[in-house]
This record gives C-alpha cells, structure tokens and sequence, in this order.
C-alpha cells in the first residue's frame, strides 16, 4: 500500500446501529496513526493519535485499534446517532510529523 | 480553549493575482502546515514549517507558493499567480512535538 486508504467510501446507518470502518496505510517507517472527525462546515477535530502496535483507544462511544505490522486501524462507533454524522479522516505521520491523508468515510447517522 | 485561527474565511480572487492566506497557530505550538481540499477530492499536504523554514513540501508546493512566519505568530500562505486550479479549501495546522493537529476553520479561495 503506498497510500493512505479509507473504507468504505460512505455509510448510511440507523440510529442506533453500530458501525466500524477502515483505514490502511504503508506499515514500513510508522510513525503514528491519527483519526479525526471533520463536520461539514468545521474543521478537523481530533479523535485519536496511536502510536503503538496493538494501541486501543476510546472516547465514549468512539474507539479505534491499531495494527502497524499489517498496516491497518479500525473505528468502531457503538450506537451511532445523528450527531456522529460526518466525515471520519485518517492520517499517517511520519517523522517530520506531516500528516497525509485518507480520503475520509462519510458517515450518515438517520434518526 | 486556544485555536488556530485563518483569514479570511473567503477569498475571491482573478486568475494571475496574488493571494496571502493568513493564519494564526496555537501559541506554544512549534510545527505549521497548510493542506487544501479541492471539492470533492481528498485533504492534500502542501507544506510543513518547523524552526523557521520549510522542513517538507509537496509536489504541489511549487515556485508559485511560498510560506513565511514575518513576526512569530502569523503564518503565511502566498500563492503568487493564481490558477483556476488552485481553487480549494486552504486549511491551516499547528501542533506541539507528537500530537495531533489541530486546524483553522479554513480559507474557501476561488480564483476566477
């Protein structure tokens, strides 16, 4: 994997419903993996910054694993509501701390 | 709570003018960076600025953009002849050593 890759695309959940989604990267030179959640018309809010093989994170009912041996994270959201209705962005670091980009999972929560 | 703050928040500007996005990263913060979107494609680096000069640009960092720290707060973006293609969210970040990025509310530049 040379770039930053996101899956899916979009998703259309029920409120209520529980949802993951995907974030692949090139697993040579990690550095750190970053998820953040980008409303429409707001910028980019931090969600997570993971460092560790195995790393897991939680804030609420939002958590992320992460696996740089093979070169993927996960996003877990427990029991979505409109609210968590945006677009979900993860990002590489390297060691300059320049940040490159997925292209994001939309995420439409209907009430 | 301390943010990064860009102006302006739109910018309208002829094909061949130059531009200046302006931001104000977070005080103790020692890393800048500008990305753009252009509608409907994905974030895109263009520059990292630590200790007073670039520590990594893009591709798309060419001859016609340049960035500047004049007085220890702003952080400039300046695009000297404007393309119709550089039309796009111009967002600004700052962050400390290994921590995540926060960003300004962006700058929409349209270049007609």
């Amino acid at each position: 994997i040379l770039n930053v890759e996101q899956s899916p695309q979009s998703l259309h959940v029920q409120e209520g419903d529980s949802t993951n989604f995907t974030c692949s990267f090139p697993s040579s030179n990690f550095y750190a993996l970053h998820w953040y959640r980008w409303e429409t018309a707001k910028s980019p809010e931090a969600l997570f910054v993971m460092t560790l093989n195995g790393d897991e994170k939680k804030k609420g009912r939002i958590s992320a694993t992460l696996n740089t041996k093979e070169g993927y994270s996960y996003l877990y959201i427990k029991g979505s509501q409109p609210e968590d209705s945006a677009t979900y962005l993860c990002a590489r670091g390297g060691a300059t701390n320049k940040l490159i980009f997925g292209t994001g999972t939309l995420l439409a929560v209907q009430p | 709570e301390p943010e990064v703050t860009q102006t302006p928040s739109h910018q309208v500007t002829q094909m061949g003018q130059e531009v200046i996005l302006r931001c104000v990263p977070i005080s103790n913060h020692l890393y800048f960076y500008w990305y753009r979107q252009i509608l409907g494609q994905k974030v895109e680096f263009l520059v990292s600025f630590y200790n007073n000069e670039i520590s990594e640009k893009s591709e798309i960092f060419d001859d016609q953009f340049s960035v500047e720290r004049p007085d220890g707060s702003n952080f400039t973006l300046k695009i000297r002849s404007t393309k119709l293609e550089d039309s796009a969210m111009y967002f600004c970040a700052s962050t400390r050593e290994d921590t995540e990025a926060f960003f300004g509310q962006g700058t929409r530049l349209t270049v007609v």
